[in-house]
C-alpha cells in the first residue's frame, strides 16, 4: 500500500486560497488519489478523487503531476467553516483504504 | 437507509466487559470498513469487507477484536475484555464497488464513542 505524507498542520485566513500537498512516492499504476475532510465529532466526508492531471468540482481542485508522486488539494477562498482535518488517501479500486495522519487546517478571521 | 447508521452513538463500559458496535451500511453498498480514531489522532484501519470475499482483518489490533458481516449488510464489531486503551470513536464506512475507473468512495457514519472506565 502506498504511504502518504502530508503537513501536520496549516494556517490560513479567510478569503485566501489554500493548497495542501500530499507526497506518495510509491504510488502504483492502478492507484487513485482521494481526499477527505473531517470536522470535529463527525466522520470524514469525500471531497475529490483523481488519477492524473487536474480534477475540479464545486468544492475543490486536485492537481496531480505527470509522475503522480504527489498531489495538491486546492481550496479556493477559504472560510472559517473550512477549518477541518484533510486526509489524502492512495489506493486502487475495490480495495481497503488506509488513512494517514491528515493535515489540520485552521482558517483565521 | 439514506446514510450509514451506527449504534450506539455512545457507550460507557467497565474494563473487562465485552461490547458490540453495530453498523448499518447504505443499501446496496457491498464494501464496508471499520476504523478507530483516538482523541486528536488520525483514522486507524481495522477491517474491510468486500462482498462475499474473505475480509481483510490485517488492521485488527489484537485477538480481542473481531467483526462479522451477516448477509452482506449489517456489520458488528465486537471487542472482548475491553481495556482503557480501547477508548476511542469507532467509525464505519460503506462504499459501492468502484466502476471501470476510480477507487471506492467511502460514506461514513457518525461513529460510536466508546469509553472504557
Amino acid at each position: 500500500l502506498a504511504k502518504t505524507t502530508q503537513p501536520i498542520s496549516m494556517d490560513s485566513y479567510e478569503g485566501q486560497e489554500v493548497n495542501i500537498t500530499c507526497s506518495h512516492n510509491n504510488i502504483a499504476t492502478n492507484d487513485y488519489i482521494t481526499w477527505y475532510q473531517q470536522f470535529p465529532s463527525q466522520g470524514p466526508r469525500f471531497i475529490i478523487q483523481g488519477y492524473k492531471t487536474k480534477v475540479t468540482n464545486e468544492v475543490a481542485s486536485l492537481f496531480i503531476p505527470a509522475d503522480r508522486k504527489s498531489s495538491t488539494l486546492s481550496l479556493p477562498r477559504v472560510s472559517l467553516s473550512d477549518t477541518a482535518v484533510y486526509y489524502c488517501l492512495v489506493g486502487e479500486k475495490n480495495n481497503d483504504m488506509r488513512f494517514g495522519a491528515g493535515t489540520r487546517l485552521t482558517v483565521k478571521p | 437507509g439514506a446514510g450509514v447508521s451506527q449504534s450506539p452513538s455512545n457507550k460507557v463500559t467497565e474494563k473487562g466487559k465485552d461490547v458490540e458496535l453495530r453498523c448499518d451500511p447504505i443499501s446496496g453498498h457491498t464494501a464496508l470498513y471499520w476504523y478507530r480514531q483516538s482523541l486528536g489522532q488520525g483514522l486507524e484501519f481495522l477491517i474491510y469487507f468486500q462482498g462475499n470475499s474473505a475480509p481483510d482483518k490485517s488492521g485488527l489490533p489484537s485477538d480481542r477484536f473481531s467483526a462479522e458481516r451477516t448477509g452482506g449488510s449489517v456489520s458488528t464489531l465486537t471487542i472482548q475484555r475491553t481495556q482503557q486503551e480501547d477508548s476511542a470513536v469507532y467509525l464505519c464506512a460503506s462504499s459501492s464497488v468502484a466502476g471501470s475507473s476510480g477507487a471506492n468512495v467511502l460514506t461514513f457514519g457518525a461513529g460510536s464513542r466508546l469509553t472504557v472506565l
